[in-house]
């Protein structure tokens, strides 16, 4: 069964203090990762799609990375805006279905 | 504006009250999706369509029904409502050669009493 973990749970930063959210994924045979940013009230925005292990992609202070087990978005020096939830989300090579994982509720401070 | 929308954006019902949750877009997208979003659990897709009358089971599909009978029109329909369908739910779309790149609608909130 295809299963999408992410950590941390929540994630409280101050301006300016980069990290990195974590997507852990099980999945037979990878089609795509995908990274999408969910403000409170509305519906999930696309960011980034990863089809293999080695590639990288960025949007601004966002750039996402990822590997045969799991995908990494990095966040350098994020600012209030970017506060929000990030959702991570695998689709199987021979599968139609997405699934998602729960989500890392990121605050940034001013 | 190219969008997906929703209606109604809230809804509380009764168990058992049959329902319909509209799902529209307007950017010719062959794909079209369901999803409920329940605390902790994340997304979880409910059902999806690949075309007109081309509909398929997610991972959540029972006590759901969909059609698609135009390409722009995907309801959900709850027949028998059920307290534990109480949740957020999403319609997506996108165009069937890039899946991946899901608009999503503003959401409906369904509480079912």
């Amino acid at each position: 069964e295809d299963q999408v973990t992410q950590s941390p749970e929540a994630l409280r930063l101050q301006e300016g203090e980069s990290s990195s959210l974590n997507c852990s994924y099980t999945v037979s045979g990878l089609r795509g990762l995908f990274w999408y940013r969910q403000d409170p009230g509305k519906g999930p925005e696309f960011l980034f799609t990863l089809y293999s292990a080695g590639e990288e992609k960025e949007k601004e202070r966002l750039k996402a990375t990822l590997t045969k087990k799991e995908s990494f978005l990095h966040i350098t020096a994020p600012k209030p805006e970017d506060s929000a939830t990030y959702l991570c989300a695998v689709q199987a090579l021979y599968g139609q279905n997405f699934v998602f994982g729960p989500g890392t509720r990121l605050s940034v401070l001013p | 504006e190219a969008q997906v929308t929703q209606n109604p954006r809230y809804l509380i019902t009764v168990t058992g009250k049959k329902l319909t949750v509209t799902c529209s877009q307007n950017m010719n997208h062959e794909y079209m999706s369901w999803y409920r979003q329940d605390p902790g659990l994340g997304l979880r897709q409910i059902y999806y369509s690949m075309n007109v009358e081309v509909t398929d089971k997610g991972d959540v599909p029972e006590g759901y029904k969909v059609s698609r009978k135009e390409k722009r029109n995907f309801p959900l329909i709850l027949e028998s409502p059920s307290p534990n369908q109480t949740s957020l739910y999403f319609c997506a779309s996108s165009r069937r050669t890039e899946r991946d790149t899901q608009y999503f609608g503003p959401g409906t909130r369904l509480t079912v009493l």
